[in-house]
């Protein structure tokens, strides 16, 4: 079965520093990979996603994200951000072969400080 | 284009009771999916519906259940309420292609039950 882990639970960033997000995988091979953005009481925004092919990732809003088999991760990056980006931040995995859906990491919370 | 329609935004409900709720997936989407999201347990995935078959189906009692109607609008009903089952049910849709599944989420209905 795959399996998603965001070790952060919660996180603090200065605005217009830079932001890494930490997601790590299990599954037998490479599955589909996405970033997934929550505002309170919404629903999910894809930000970018990972089906094969180059591994540095470009998604919305300035965001990337950088597929890394050799360690199961795809960590979300942001050189500079924002107030606005303050949100939960989700990282899930899929099963390339449509067996398993979306499964989704415990998420890690953005709070930014002027 | 029109996004995903979640109906109602917002229920409550009394243990014992059932409950239905409605997900219009994005035109031209044939894979309907739903999650339940809670604060203990995070995001899970709950089926998935495509061309009116259920396809895929988490860890879930029988009391959880749905079905797709031909022009895959979906519903989902969970009997015998328990104060357990409050949450937020997000439904998302996809092309469910083999070269691509990003799955679009609707804003979710907010369930509370009393």
């Amino acid at each position: 079965a795959q399996s998603v882990t965001q070790p952060d639970i919660h996180i603090t960033v200065s605005e217009g520093a830079s932001l890494e997000l930490r997601c790590n995988y299990s599954y037998g091979a490479t599955p589909y990979l996405f970033w997934y953005v929550q505002s309170p009481g919404q629903g999910l925004q894809l930000l970018l996603k990972y089906f094969s092919g180059d591994t540095l990732v470009q998604g919305i809003k300035g965001f990337e994200a950088e597929f890394k088999r050799s360690q199961s991760s795809f960590n979300l990056r942001k050189p500079s951000v924002h107030w606005s980006d303050a949100a939960e931040y989700f990282c899930a995995v899929e099963s390339p072969f449509g067996n398993e859906k979306l499964t989704f990491g415990t998420g890690t919370r953005l709070t930014i400080i002027p | 284009k029109a996004g995903v329609t979640q109906t109602p935004r917002y229920l409550i409900k009394t243990r014992g009771q059932q409950v239905t709720l409605s997900c219009s997936p994005i035109s031209g989407h044939r894979s309907v999916s739903w999650y339940q999201q809670t604060p203990g347990q995070g995001l899970q995935f709950l089926f998935e519906y495509f061309s009116e078959t259920q396809r895929n189906k988490g860890n879930f009692p029988g009391r959880f259940s749905g079905r797709q109607f031909s022009n895959s609008r979906s519903e989902m009903n969970v009997s015998t309420l328990e104060l357990g089952d409050s949450a937020l049910y997000l439904c998302a849709s996809s092309l469910a292609s083999q070269t691509n599944t990003e799955a679009f989420f609707g804003q979710g209905t907010r369930l509370t039950v009393v």
